[in-house]
């Protein structure tokens, strides 16, 4: 069965560059969630969107943004990249926002700034 | 002191052992996950629970919504059950997961 699917796996920026994280839900999932893991922290909540609109908002820096796309997927934009922003970052999917739907991880995009 | 407790913090178990972790909360709560992480990072879901008990192969999860409280049972545990277990809850009202810091688990053949 289909996952969900994070682009790309790995990532190697420098300091004060740009990235772009994709993450592609299962189909027919309306919800994606966006979680940051530090080294050896435990996943922090950054945003979520519902039917291509913000749902949720965490503790997303201001030089971060996101958005949903018609077809679902959402992307995480990132600037003016810091040595702290290295981490794991994870999507999550689920059909609908409502509590008690299963949520569907992507394997996540490891990010390494430099 | 954080939302979500778990414990052990780290565990070691010889194969076959049954096994017990552990997941306290002090929030309010719509849902409680049980996940899996496995080195290299990727999260599997394994459990979503808001009562009762389920069960799946080796695996059992349970709730107390009264006492807030959740524990993960694997029996017969094997080496590939080697992961970091993570308990997560969904807040009343909220989409957000709050974490728990997780229990890392070792079995030994």
């Amino acid at each position: 069965a289909a996952g969900v699917i994070q682009s790309p796996r790995h990532l190697i920026k420098e300091k004060r560059e740009t990235a772009t994280l994709k993450c592609y839900p299962i189909p027919r999932h309306d919800t994606v969630y966006w979680y940051q893991q530090g080294p050896g922290q435990d996943p922090q909540f950054l945003i979520s969107f519902y039917e291509k609109m913000q749902s949720d908002k965490g503790s997303i820096p201001d030089r971060f943004s996101a958005q949903q796309f018609s077809d679902y997927h959402s992307e995480l934009n990132m600037s003016s990249l810091e040595l702290g922003d290295s981490a794991l970052y994870f999507c999550a999917s689920s059909f609908g926002p409502l509590p008690w739907s299963p949520l569907h991880f992507g394997n996540g995009t490891r990010l390494t700034v430099t | 002191k954080n939302e979500v407790e778990q414990s052990p913090q780290n565990l070691t178990a010889q194969e076959g052992e049954f096994i017990t972790i552990n997941c306290s909360y002090s929030v309010g709560i719509s849902a409680l996950h049980w996940l899996q992480q496995h080195p290299g990072g990727g999260i599997v879901s394994l459990f979503m629970l808001s009562s009762g008990k389920k069960k799946h192969g080796r695996l059992i999860a349970t709730i107390n919504i009264q006492e807030k409280h959740s524990s993960l049972h694997i029996t017969a545990s094997h080496p590939r059950d080697s992961a970091v277990y993570i308990c997560a809850v969904r807040k009343g009202g909220s989409e957000k997961l709050v974490f728990g810091k997780g229990t890392k688990l070792t079995v030994n053949p």
